[in-house]
């Protein structure tokens, strides 16, 4: 069966400090992945969407970057972050039928100080 | 272009009371249509689905029916519990790449 791990679970940073988010799918082979983002209270804001490895997908303009290095490996980066991009970060992958649902990891609750 | 348009909350019911989350859709074509829910804390995980006009999906005495000539696909419960609060997503898939998530509704149950 397929899983997808997220990491870390939480964390806070400073402001101006730099991001890396990591996410692992297993039991899959080449799956469309994505970031999102929730704020508080929120719905789900796509950042980013991937189809292969090295291809990547910005929906919103803004300082975090994506990058997709290996096929089950999705990796959201900032070089500095800001007070904005606190929120929780949900990484996600699916199959490239119209009739697949997506998959959701547990998440990571980002609070940047 | 396609889009999710979903009840606002948040919703209170008491326990045993029954539930209807309203979900619209724009899309063209043909999408699958999805109901998710997120527990406090978690990530989001897939509740029920359709595929096809009229096709019912269900799962944990939720029901959702793919509606195409009123464009919608609401959720429903004949009887809530406390174990049922959390914030549902009505998603739309009309592509590859074309997936659309409503804002989300939070419902909260109390005995």
């Amino acid at each position: 069966s397929q899983t997808i791990h997220q990491w870390p679970a939480t964390l806070v940073q400073p402001v101006g400090s730099p991001l890396s988010l990591e996410c692992t799918v297993e039991g899959t082979s080449n799956p469309n992945l994505y970031w999102y983002r929730q704020a508080a209270g929120r719905g789900l804001q796509l950042l980013f969407y991937s189809v292969g490895i090295g291809q990547i997908s910005s929906e919103v303009p803004q300082n975090l970057s994506a990058s997709r290095p290996q096929d089950r490996q999705f990796i959201l980066s900032s070089k500095k972050l800001l007070l904005s991009d606190s929120g929780f970060y949900l990484c996600a992958w699916t199959g490239t039928s119209v009739y697949n649902e997506q998959f959701f990891g547990p998440g990571t609750r980002l609070t940047v100080l | 272009g396609d889009s999710v348009t979903q009840m606002e909350g948040p919703v209170t019911l008491s326990e045993e009371a029954f539930l209807t989350i309203n979900c619209t859709y724009t899309a063209t074509g043909y999408p699958s249509l999805f109901w998710y829910v997120q527990y406090p804390g978690e990530g989001l995980q897939l509740l029920l689905k359709a595929t096809k006009a009229d096709d019912k999906g269900s799962n944990k005495g939720f029901e959702a029916t793919y509606r195409k000539e009123t464009t919608s696909f609401h959720l429903e419960k004949g009887s809530v519990q406390v174990s049922d609060s959390a914030v549902y997503f009505c998603a739309l898939r009309a592509g590859a790449n074309n997936l659309f998530f409503g804002t989300g509704t939070r419902l909260t149950v109390i005995p």
